[in-house]
Order: C-alpha cells, then sequence, then structure tokens
C-alpha cells in the first residue's frame, strides 16, 4: 500500500530487554515524526527527521531512547533497557515538506502504531 | 506554553442529529490547526485543517470545523452523525514557524448511537 507502515504491531518485552520498532514512511516524504501515546492520552513528540538528519529530539523522554534514518526512508525507534513506562503505543507519521519549504503546511500521514507492552 | 484542550472527554449523540466536538488551543502567534479521527487499532486519520483565509473549514466524511480567533477555538461540526463516525476524536495545533511538530489535545470519545 501506499501508506506508512509499522511493525511490529505488537510487541511484549520483559523489563530491561531493548526493543526496535520501526517505520516505513510514505515514498518520497521528507518528514518524518515519531510520537508515543500513553492509554487514554494523545500523541506527545518524541523526535523529528528531515531526509536523515535528526533535527529535533526534544521530546525523547531519556537516553535510552534513540532513533535513527541513516539514508531518508526507514527510521528505527530504540528502546533500550525498556521499562514498564515505556508501555504505549509508539505512532509514525511522515508528511511532505520540511522546514525550507514552510510556505506549504501540509498534513501528517500516520502509521498504525506499534503497541508495546513491558512486563 | 503551547497546549491544545478536549474538554469533553466523551460526546453522545443520536443517529441524524447534529454533532460537535469542541476544542481550544493556546498559542503565541498564529496556529495552523488540525483535527484527526482514530479507529480502533488504526493509525490517525486526517480531517481537516485551518491554515488561513476561510473560518469554516469542510474536510472528509461530511465534517466541518469553525476557526474563532477571538474565542481561540476549533470546534469540529457534523450536521447528521452517522453510527460509523463512532471513533475517538483529536484536535491538534502547529506553530506558524519552523517544522510540522504537532500538539495533540487528549482526545473526545465520540458515540453515536441508533
Amino acid at each position: 500500500g501506499a501508506g506508512v507502515s509499522q511493525s511490529p504491531r505488537y510487541k511484549v518485552a520483559k523489563r530491561g530487554q531493548d526493543v526496535a520498532l520501526r517505520c516505513d514512511p510514505i515514498s518520497g516524504h521528507v518528514s518524518l515524526f515519531w510520537y508515543q501515546q500513553a492509554l487514554g492520552q494523545g500523541p506527545e513528540f518524541l523526535t523529528y527527521f528531515q531526509n536523515e538528519a535528526q533535527l529535533d529530539k526534544s521530546g525523547l523522554p531519556s537516553d535510552r531512547f534513540f532513533a535513527e534514518r541513516p539514508e531518508g526512508s526507514v527510521s528505527t525507534l530504540k528502546i533500550q533497557r525498556t521499562q514498564q513506562e515505556d508501555s504505549a503505543v509508539y505512532l509514525c507519521a511522515s508528511s511532505s515538506w520540511g522546514i525550507k519549504t514552510s510556505g506549504r503546511v501540509n498534513e501528517q500521514f500516520f502509521g498504525p502504531g506499534t503497541r508495546l507492552t513491558v512486563l | 506554553a503551547q497546549s491544545v484542550a478536549q474538554p469533553e472527554d466523551q460526546v453522545n449523540v443520536a443517529e441524524g442529529n447534529p454533532l460537535t466536538v469542541k476544542c481550544t488551543y493556546s498559542v503565541s502567534g498564529n496556529p495552523y490547526l488540525f483535527w484527526y479521527v482514530q479507529y480502533p487499532n488504526r493509525g490517525l486519520q486526517f480531517l481537516l485543517k485551518y491554515i488561513t483565509g476561510d473560518n469554516l473549514v469542510k474536510g472528509s466524511y461530511g465534517f466541518e470545523a469553525e476557526f474563532n480567533k477571538s474565542q481561540t477555538s476549533f470546534h469540529l461540526k457534523k450536521p447528521s452523525a452517522l453510527v460509523s463516525d463512532s471513533a475517538l476524536y483529536f484536535c491538534a495545533v502547529r506553530l506558524s514557524g519552523g517544522y510540522n511538530k504537532l500538539i495533540f489535545g487528549a482526545g473526545t470519545r465520540l458515540a453515536v448511537h441508533p
């Protein structure tokens, strides 16, 4: 399909394990975002990429969280030494414009999310 | 600090009746406003956005939203609700500068009863 895809859809981890969540954005989209959605809450911004550059990581809750997008397409969000408070749905979104084209305001297209449960 | 408030956790409406889901925002500068809908086990789907121009914005599935600058509101509306509209609705704001980082409200669950 032409939408944003994420894998795995569900992940159960034991406390202390490392996890890696993958996002495949819409082909050609410059901007890629990661959000964290806790149960009963709205999504909260984690980090932003324009192509391969990580321009904002101000929302990452701790240094256990790391994201990359080495070739400017697929992105991976890695959480080291998972804790129970990391349990949430992790959403990836992409859009077709970046900072230099800020005259355009495009919507973000969201993937289905990865539901992470840390036991 | 920028924020979005959705004052109702849940809205109940009978099928065929008009619906309103409320949203207010607090930002410095000109806001760009969005509504998204989330169905169970699915990602957020874009409904509509306000950037500039007419205060009444029309979007997908018959939804519309009215931007009110003096009341800092962006309420979502539909003239005639369908049972299939039952879902979780999120209002979001983006600042006019920089990139497209969105700030979301906590969401409102819409329940449309037959």
